[in-house]
């Protein structure tokens, strides 16, 4: 069973205009997560995370909201550039003393020029 | 500051055979993870090591798969034999701590045949 969801496989956005990508989890104990970003032939990257006391983070163009009640997380990039063309992974950090990451399935962004 | 590098980048082996995956986390880093990501999927912890000691191995099948870290620094991955369902990318990644922001190399990708 999936912990953490991404149920999009794919969005496509024009250059300049907002991207939203979506994550849903289900376990209500999870309380931190992270968004990875990953480029083909590379390993994901760190982009942006969120603590359970926040509800918004904010850097640069990126902006992770999350809805604690809805147990569901959204990353904004705004404007969205061709650069940011790539797969999209959120993940939450699991409630064990082992803090392991578990991903969603990732979700792919093309920004059309 | 050197990344977390990995070897080799593309293995092609046929059912029934080994393979062995290497890691170099970054200098200084405690925490290393061998990450399974399948396609279409996200990564999937396999084993993370604090130091030289196992943290989590839940999600090892320990019937094929082993990994060592010894004297703390880079790390070794095993399959032995390997069937077609571990055609994958394993990533290691490393971090200063359980806590701290993990960051992955490029990757192994395996095919079996």
């Amino acid at each position: 069973d999936q912990q953490v969801k991404q149920n999009s496989p794919s969005l496509s956005v024009q250059e300049g205009r907002i991207s939203i990508l979506n994550c849903d989890y289900t376990n209500s104990m999870f309380d931190y997560f992270l968004w990875y970003k990953k480029y083909p032939a590379e390993g994901p990257t760190f982009l942006i995370s969120i603590s359970s006391i926040k509800d918004k983070n904010e850097d640069g163009r990126f902006t992770v909201f999350l809805n604690k009640s809805a147990k569901h997380l959204s990353l904004h990039i705004v404007p969205s550039q061709p650069g940011d063309s790539a797969v999209y992974f959120c993940a939450t950090r699991g409630v064990d003393s082992s803090y392991k990451l578990i991903f969603g399935s990732g979700t792919r962004l093309l920004v059309r020029p | 500051e050197a990344g977390v590098a990995q070897s080799p980048r593309y293995k092609i082996i046929e059912k029934r055979q080994s393979v062995a995956f290497w890691c170099n986390p970054i200098s200084g880093h405690a925490t290393l993870y061998w990450y399974q990501q399948i396609l279409g999927q996200g990564p999937k912890l396999l084993i993370q090591f604090q130091n030289n000691g196992v943290v989590d191995d839940s999600q090892l099948p320990k019937d094929r798969f082993s990994a060592e870290r010894l004297k703390g620094v880079d790390s070794t991955l095993k399959i032995q034999p390997a069937k077609l369902e571990d055609s994958a990318v394993y990533l290691c990644a490393s971090s200063p701590g359980q806590k701290n922001i993990q960051y992955f190399g490029a990757g192994t990708r395996l095919s079996v045949l």
